[in-house]
């Protein structure tokens, strides 16, 4: 157990819809990061949060946005959504000098 | 930006030895993961280098060369349970942390 948790484990939805993906970091660690992986793909980029305040942003699509709150958790928003956003989005969270440690992901399935 | 290559895909047999390498290019460079990740579950923290030379954790090593952009993870006495993807990822400044696009290692016995 990494001790980052994700919710939901599955979630199915239809095209034009729009879904919200949560997480908890582990318990002291201020940075949160978002990935997407679609299938046999590598860990896409999609944005990070520290301490509140977003740090850095990859190709993450207009569509999708995310933001981290006063208790360090941290929900990813996606809106409008479309077949290909069908993936596997996971979650880390890393502390100051440590390795960041993933979420069992959230895997989203637009039909 | 960043820029991280490594092998798509590479075999090697149960007992031997495989070398994945990784050549990054980036601004504020601040550390260099390697994760396994097995299809469809989390990536699993193997090593950490911030400095030059070669880390061994039993049977997986790791090596940083920071003038040349390299690194490399060293897999000895291959298990058929090593069959895994195994990730780069480079730590720049402002803890940003970006993948590469995984090295697929195939075990055959």
């Amino acid at each position: 157990d990494s001790g980052v948790t994700q919710t939901p484990k599955h979630l199915i939805t239809a095209t034009g819809q729009r879904v919200t993906l949560r997480c908890s970091p582990r318990s002291g660690d201020l940075s949160v990061y978002w990935y997407q992986q679609s299938l046999d793909q590598g860990l896409q980029f999609l944005i990070q949060y520290y301490n509140g305040e977003e740090r850095a942003k990859g190709n993450i699509l207009e569509r999708f946005s995310a933001q981290q709150f006063p208790d360090l958790h941290s929900e990813l928003n996606l809106s409008s959504l479309e077949l290909g956003d069908s993936a596997l989005y996971f979650c880390a969270s890393q502390g100051v000098n440590t390795e960041a440690f993933f979420g069992q992901g959230t895997r989203l399935t637009v039909v | 930006g960043q820029n991280i290559d490594q092998p798509t895909e590479m075999t090697a047999t149960e007992g031997a030895i495989v070398q994945i390498n990784c050549t990054y290019q980036t601004s504020g460079f601040n550390g260099l993961f390697w994760y396994q990740q097995h299809a469809g579950e989390a990536p699993t923290f193997l090593s950490y280098n911030v400095l030059d030379g070669l880390e061994e954790k039993g049977r997986f090593s790791s090596f940083l060369s920071r003038s040349k952009g390299y690194s490399y993870l060293l897999l000895k006495e291959l298990q058929m349970k090593d069959s895994a993807s195994y990730l780069c990822a480079v730590k720049a400044a402002g803890n940003k942390l970006t993948f590469g696009g995984g090295t697929r290692v195939l075990v055959k016995p």
